[in-house]
């Protein structure tokens, strides 16, 4: 079984701040982690991916995200948050050997002025 | 590319009436999902296909749902009869893997059963 937790429904930063958006997940066995980003009325953004290799990754827009497996979260971050950088994130997760990830329930990032 | 094409945007439909949400993938993608995203359960795999074929329906909520993808480019969604609860907005995705990896997702369908 798979499932991934966003422990944080939202986030609140100010510009120029680093900001940091939380996931942990669990999988039977090897994992697969996403990162996508939604703007309002539009569809979700692949921004990042894990699956092997260093534990840092870097995507789109300035994000990365570092994988720990020993505490099993992958946390979505950036060094300085722009307002553009506002939207609904969500991180998801994929067990090796299954066709279909499993999607947090989001978490709303707000950078304020 | 245009990317992942899906029509209408918007369908205000009464209660019981057929509704058709219709999707084009990204010219070669292999993969193509249906999702549906609500503030209550947030967001759902309802079914996906690889290679035109159905791989996996157990996210369609009830037999009133249902998904064909007759060929590589086009995939249409069917509820029949619609109901308030199925008000929700539709996401069709499409992959270059036989998986969801790095997918690319369409605008959305807004359904609004009244």
């Amino acid at each position: 079984a798979q499932s991934v937790a966003q422990p944080e429904d939202q986030v609140n930063v100010a510009e120029g701040n680093p900001l940091t958006v939380k996931c942990t997940y669990s999988v039977s066995g090897n994992p697969y982690l996403f990162w996508y980003v939604q703007y309002p009325n539009r569809g979700l953004q692949f921004l990042l991916k894990y699956i092997t290799g260093d534990n840092l990754v870097k995507g789109s827009y300035g994000f990365e995200a570092e994988f720990n497996k020993s505490q099993t979260s992958f946390h979505l971050k950036k060094p300085s948050a722009l307002v553009s950088d506002s939207a609904l994130y969500f991180c998801a997760v994929r067990d090796l050997d299954a066709g279909k990830s499993t999607f947090g329930d989001g978490t709303t990032l707000t950078v304020k002025p | 590319d245009a990317g992942v094409i899906q029509s209408p945007r918007h369908e205000v439909t009464e209660m019981g009436q057929e509704v058709t949400l219709r999707c084009k993938p990204i010219s070669g993608h292999n993969s193509l999902f249906w999702y549906r995203q609500t503030m209550m359960r947030g967001l759902e795999l309802l079914i996906y296909f690889n290679n035109n074929v159905p791989i996996d329906d157990s996210g369609m909520p009830e037999d009133r749902f249902s998904a064909k993808m007759p060929n590589a480019s086009f995939s249409t969604l069917k509820i029949q009869p619609s109901e308030p609860r199925d008000s929700a907005v539709y996401f069709c995705a499409s992959s270059l893997y036989p998986t969801d990896t790095e997918a690319f997702f369409g605008q959305g369908t807004r359904l609004t059963v009244v």
